[in-house]
């Protein structure tokens, strides 16, 4: 059962674009959803991570929007560059000391 | 920095082989992870340990063991190497709690033959 659904699979977005990527779950006691980003070769790092009781993060270009009563959140990111593109994965957890659980990745590239 | 080391990056073994896959980390964490990634199925846990000589099991945990003998190292045995354990394997680190950032190593990728 997969817990945190993430789409699109992948992305093509016009550089100068804003580039949208949304999750969403179903488990009411995740508390900690964060956005983790790989380049080729190279493992993920977190980008951007929210706690539910805010409704928006911003940081530089990125932002995430979290909706709680429709259990989802989404990756905005804004003019998007091509050293942008790479594969993004939404995650969630639950308080206290347990795994992340991810989204299934979304390959964004970004075209001049 | 924090550093996370999977020793080995690119292993090509045969069916049926013992496989071992190393990771070091350097930054005192409690929290270890092996994670298998595929195209199209993201990231799964394969086994996780919050402590020396703990483990738990994660959601693919079939076919894989891990030994964690010391806080800083967490190793992923394949106990008999199969065609469908080819993947991209990677380790991450973090301290313990919900909320705190996981650290990933560079991955390994194996390919049984």
């Amino acid at each position: 059962q997969q817990q945190v659904k993430q789409s699109p699979q992948s992305l093509i977005v016009q550089k100068g674009g804003i580039s949208i990527i949304n999750c969403a779950y179903e488990n009411t006691a995740f508390d900690y959803f964060p956005w983790y980003q790989q380049f080729p070769g190279k493992g993920p790092a977190l980008l951007i991570a929210i706690r539910p009781d805010v409704s928006e993060k911003k940081e530089g270009r990125f932002t995430i929007s979290f909706n709680k009563s429709a259990k989802q959140f989404s990756l905005h990111i804004m003019d998007s560059q091509p050293g942008d593109s790479a594969t993004y994965f939404c995650a969630a957890s639950i308080a206290g000391n347990t795994p992340l659980v991810f989204g299934k990745g979304t390959r964004l590239s970004v075209i001049a | 920095d924090v550093k996370v080391t999977q020793s080995s990056r690119y292993l090509v073994k045969r069916t049926g082989e013992k496989v071992f896959l190393e990771c070091v980390q350097d930054m005192d964490h409690e929290n270890m992870f092996w994670y298998r990634q595929d195209p199209g199925l993201g990231l799964r846990l394969i086994y996780f340990s919050y402590d020396v000589k703990m483990k738990e099991k994660g959601d693919i945990p079939e076919g894989y063991s891990v030994s964690r003998e010391k806080k800083e190292r967490f190793s992923l045995i394949l106990e008999s190497a199969s065609t469908n354990q080819t993947s991209m394997y990677l380790c991450a680190s973090s301290y313990p709690g919900g909320g705190n950032t996981i650290y990933f190593g560079e991955g390994s990728w194996l390919t049984v033959v």
